[in-house]
């Protein structure tokens, strides 16, 4: 079945930028149906979407994030990417990676969940 | 400060029955369809009910989900111990052009 796996630095010091990967196995990242995305939670905190990609390049961000946030795709590797630039301490997080699909009436949902990776900013 | 309101909390014991509100406006949950997550300590958010009341397969028919107006709701019947867990509310915002979520209610069966 449909798995999602993030991966990239645990650490990441103030001022620099924040790099993740998803990859996607068990599926197509090219399906006409979905989008890929990236949702964080701060410690002891709430889900927060961070933005979302479709594999033809299209994207939306949360506005509150998007001067410094970049997803990108890479269709021939069934992956795609998250760069958060000027990262600080606030940025610290538990970084998920997740597909949103939709159901025959077309509204859409997130179902599969990447398990997360745990960012912190520290110098 | 979360665009969706959800109670912090909810406590009940073991068979009863707990209703978590979401509350919205009409930008999300009034014009989009509502899905719920059951985080349990150190994992993922899994998907509990998506387009306001369907349940994936594999989820027992003791959550249900419904929506009315500008909130909506989850309801566990037969608590489990195993429910105790984090549940979120989310909806697409057509003003913010994005996902938002609840805030988050922590479960607890004593």
């Amino acid at each position: 079945q449909l798995q999602l796996q993030e991966s990239g630095p645990g650490l990441v010091k103030p001022s620099e930028t924040l790099s993740l990967t998803c990859t996607v196995s068990g599926g197509s990242i090219s399906s006409n149906s979905d989008y890929w995305g990236w949702i964080r939670q701060p410690p002891g905190k709430g889900l927060e979407w961070i933005g979302s990609i479709y594999y033809s390049g299209s994207t939306y961000y949360n506005p509150s994030l998007k001067s410094r946030v970049t997803i990108s795709v890479d269709t021939s590797k069934n992956q795609f990417s998250l760069k958060v630039s000027s990262v600080t301490a606030a940025d610290t997080a538990v970084y998920h990676c997740a597909r949103t699909t939709v159901d025959v009436r077309r509204y859409y949902y997130m179902d599969v969940w990447g398990k997360g990776t745990t960012v912190t900013v520290s110098s | 400060q979360s665009v969706l309101t959800q109670p912090p909390s909810a406590s009940r014991t073991p068979g009863q029955r707990v209703t978590i509100s979401c509350s919205g406006s009409s930008s999300n949950i009034g014009s989009n369809t509502v899905n719920w997550y059951q985080q349990l300590p150190g994992t993922a958010p899994k998907l509990l009910i998506y387009s306001n009341n369907q349940r994936p397969s594999g989820v027992p028919d003791r959550f249900s989900g419904s929506k009315s107006g500008t909130s909506a709701s989850l309801a566990i019947s037969g608590l489990q111990s195993e429910d105790e867990a984090d549940y979120y509310c989310a909806a697409w915002d057509d003003s913010l052009n994005g996902w938002v979520f609840g805030g988050g209610t922590k479960l607890t069966v004593l």
